[in-house]
């Protein structure tokens, strides 16, 4: 089962704007993560932030976490061509109950266009 | 090391079949993930390893599929008596808890059982 919704499901912009995406998700976490996945590839690594953490930054990519409204954010800022992908937050529970078992989200389908 | 490897990269079945997936990870990783995907959403996880041990199992996991990790090292995901709803991505994934740097994931093995 997904744990996450990301919002919005698509999203088309040109090369130069920011793109936000956000994620809300139902259970208590230890970290979210951001991935990437290029069409029929696997998913690539973007971010983590920690529950404890509000705000993380890392190049173009800037993520929020509020964990009273269980919902993060993530943003690009001057988007280009090669950003095309889709995005997926994902969960980890944390601790040993959890395994570091990552849920993903539905995902967000990001169109940067020339 | 290369990263997380996963062969084949394209497996055409017919229905009723046995199919093998192998993942090979990275190898200072302890933790070994399965994951699914179909199209136009999220992994979702049917299980993971830590070292040899398997830990978890999802419900989504029947008794046709059975995953092993002999030795803590590579994997393999067998799905016997395959059906068409088997049909999807099947992407492996290790990580090493605690590090911050989250999953790293193969390209992934597409099944399309015919």
């Amino acid at each position: 089962s997904q744990q996450g919704e990301e919002d919005p499901q698509a999203l088309s912009i040109q090369e130069g704007e920011n793109a936000t995406m956000n994620c809300s998700y139902k259970t208590s976490i230890n970290n979210l993560q951001w991935y990437r996945q290029n069409s029929g590839r696997g998913l690539v690594h973007l971010i983590l932030i920690r529950s404890n953490e509000r705000e993380k930054h890392s190049g173009r990519l800037r993520v929020t976490l509020d964990t009273s409204k269980k919902s993060s954010s993530l943003l690009i800022t001057a988007s280009r061509a090669a950003d095309t992908a889709s995005y997926f937050c994902a969960t980890d529970p944390g601790g040993t109950g959890g395994g570091n078992k990552l849920t993903f989200g539905t995902g967000t389908q990001l169109k940067v266009e020339l | 090391d290369t990263g997380v490897s996963q062969n084949p990269r394209h497996k055409i079945t017919k229905r009723g079949q046995n199919v093998t997936f192998r993942c090979d990870p990275i190898s200072e990783h302890n933790r070994l993930y399965w994951y699914r995907q179909t199209l136009g959403q999220g992994p979702e996880f049917l299980t993971y390893f830590q070292n040899e041990a398997q830990l978890e199992k999802s419900r989504l996991l029947s008794d046709r599929f059975s995953a092993e990790r002999p030795k803590g090292s590579f994997s393999t995901l067998e799905i016997q008596r395959t059906e068409q709803g088997d049909s999807a991505m099947y992407l492996c994934a290790s990580s090493f808890p605690g590090t911050g740097y989250g999953y790293t994931f193969g390209s992934g093995t597409r099944l399309t059982v015919v």
